[in-house]
């Protein structure tokens, strides 16, 4: 129990172009989700905490216009990547938690990792 | 502050055993966890302690805690190629969703 999937694992996209992310719990109601970023062999950086049918709450310094997140439904958020350029390229990874499972625990998803040529 | 640190890399002979060190900064009820991620994938968690604890064990893998010391490790017994991987250990206070990665261990088995 407790699997959170993404969608797609690996996309390459256009500088300029946007590019959605899709994060699922498949098992469980996610009332929460987060999102991470994880650059080349480094730690992982919490970007936003969403809450399901609220507007996320995004970390210092992380730009909620580029990085625009919908929660709305219990088992599906969504990351967009507006404009997307090189720098933007990264490993992202989002983890859901919910009630009906260990509480405040988090369940991590495999990983998408976008590339911007 | 909310610094978990890691070393970064450790090497180790196949069957040998690992040892990852952790240490970390909340001193309140708290729970630690250890993650595995190999290339390209997402994390797998591997275990947890609570704070209340000194040791676990399952199976291959062995976390000691050093309250005091704040210290974590996660010890890999007869550790083999398929072991290598990035570990992170991460804490979260009770009753709260936030999570605090170290900067993770990168683990090389050499055969």
């Amino acid at each position: 129990g407790a699997v959170v999937s993404q969608h797609p694992s690996r996309v390459i996209c256009k500088s300029g172009t946007s590019v959605k992310i899709e994060c699922r719990s498949l098992d469980f109601q996610a009332t929460t989700m987060f999102w991470y970023r994880q650059f080349p062999k480094q730690s992982l950086m919490l970007m936003a905490t969403s809450n399901e049918g609220s507007k996320a709450t995004y970390e210092q310094g992380v730009e909620k216009d580029k990085f625009l997140i919908n929660h709305a439904s219990l088992t599906l958020s969504t990351l967009t990547v507006t404009s997307a350029h090189p720098e933007d390229s990264s490993f992202y990874i989002c983890s859901a938690t919910g009630f009906d499972r260990q509480s405040y625990e988090q369940y991590f998803g495999p990983g998408t990792r976008l590339t911007v040529t | 502050g909310e610094d978990v640190e890691q070393s970064l890399f450790l090497s180790v002979r196949e069957g040998d055993s690992s040892v990852i060190n952790c240490t970390y900064t909340d001193s309140s009820s708290t729970y630690l966890y250890w993650y595995k991620q190999e290339p390209g994938a997402g994390l797998q968690l591997l275990t947890y302690i609570f704070s209340n604890m000194d040791m676990k064990q399952d199976q291959r893998l062995t976390v000691l805690l050093n309250k005091k010391d704040k210290h974590l490790s996660l010890r890999i017994a007869d550790t083999q190629t398929g072991d290598s991987a990035i570990y992170f250990c991460a804490e979260r206070a009770s009753g709260t969703y936030k999570y605090i990665f170290g900067t993770g261990t990168r683990l090389k088995v050499l055969a």
